[in-house]
């Protein structure tokens, strides 16, 4: 049981390229989400999904895609990186509580 | 809306002596709140939660945190503190539907040998 894995840990972009970072659950939550961590912010929410097959903007969604693929997996898409979208992302699973992966430490140049 | 608020961002304390967060929130109906630790490089991993039972939550590492209406808080404490709990915590609020969770900025604890 690896709860929530997210792949890749460290990414570097150029300002333009894109990209996407892969988030797999094996707990069967209905529930999925993607959050930034910026320094002195805590997390702030950009996407979430309820349930297979549907997604809704969180708090901070301009920038970026979703797309839960099936009830496991739930990928975040960067089409056209900003320096602004450097941050550390995290994808998470819940059933009435949130179980959190380890974390993907994205830089833009 | 709801929001919390964590009113330190730096705690500095001498292992062995207690610890105290603190936090209030807003909330136009119950809350539930939560506490999340961070360690460096790492993902977070929940210590505690309060759903509207006892008022007096423990969690997991001897921290507990008591959840005050009067007083729109939800402190965390711990007796005594180790090395090991050198971290960021955050509190963290939900409403009626725990799936969509607002963070606080985070407190920052150094633990001194």
């Amino acid at each position: 049981n690896a709860g929530v894995t997210q792949t890749p840990k460290f990414q570097v972009l150029k300002t333009g390229q894109s990209m996407t970072l892969q988030c797999a659950q094996d707990m069967n939550h209905n529930s999925m989400y993607w959050y930034r961590q910026d320094p002195g912010m805590g997390l702030r929410l950009i996407y979430y999904s309820a349930s297979e097959g549907t997604t809704d903007k969180g708090e901070v969604p301009n920038g970026y895609n979703v797309s839960r693929l099936n009830k496991r997996e739930f990928s975040l898409r960067l089409e056209s990186a900003a320096p602004s979208q450097t941050s550390v992302y995290f994808c998470a699973s819940s059933f009435y509580e949130q179980y959190f992966g380890p974390g993907t430490r994205l830089t833009v140049t | 809306a709801q929001s919390v608020t964590q009113l330190d961002s730096h705690v500095s304390v001498s292992e062995g002596t207690p610890v105290l967060l603190r936090c209030n929130y807003s909330s136009s109906y119950s809350p539930s709140l939560f506490w999340y630790v961070q360690h460096p490089n790492k993902g977070l991993q929940l210590l505690l939660k309060y759903t509207s039972a006892a008022t007096l939550v423990k969690g997991i590492n001897g921290f507990e945190a008591e959840f005050k209406k009067s007083e729109t808080s939800f402190h965390l404490t711990k007796p005594s503190a180790h090395m090991s709990d050198a971290a960021e915590y955050f509190c963290v609020v939900s409403g009626a539907n725990t799936d969509k969770l607002i963070f606080g900025t985070g407190t920052r604890l150094q633990v001194f040998p």
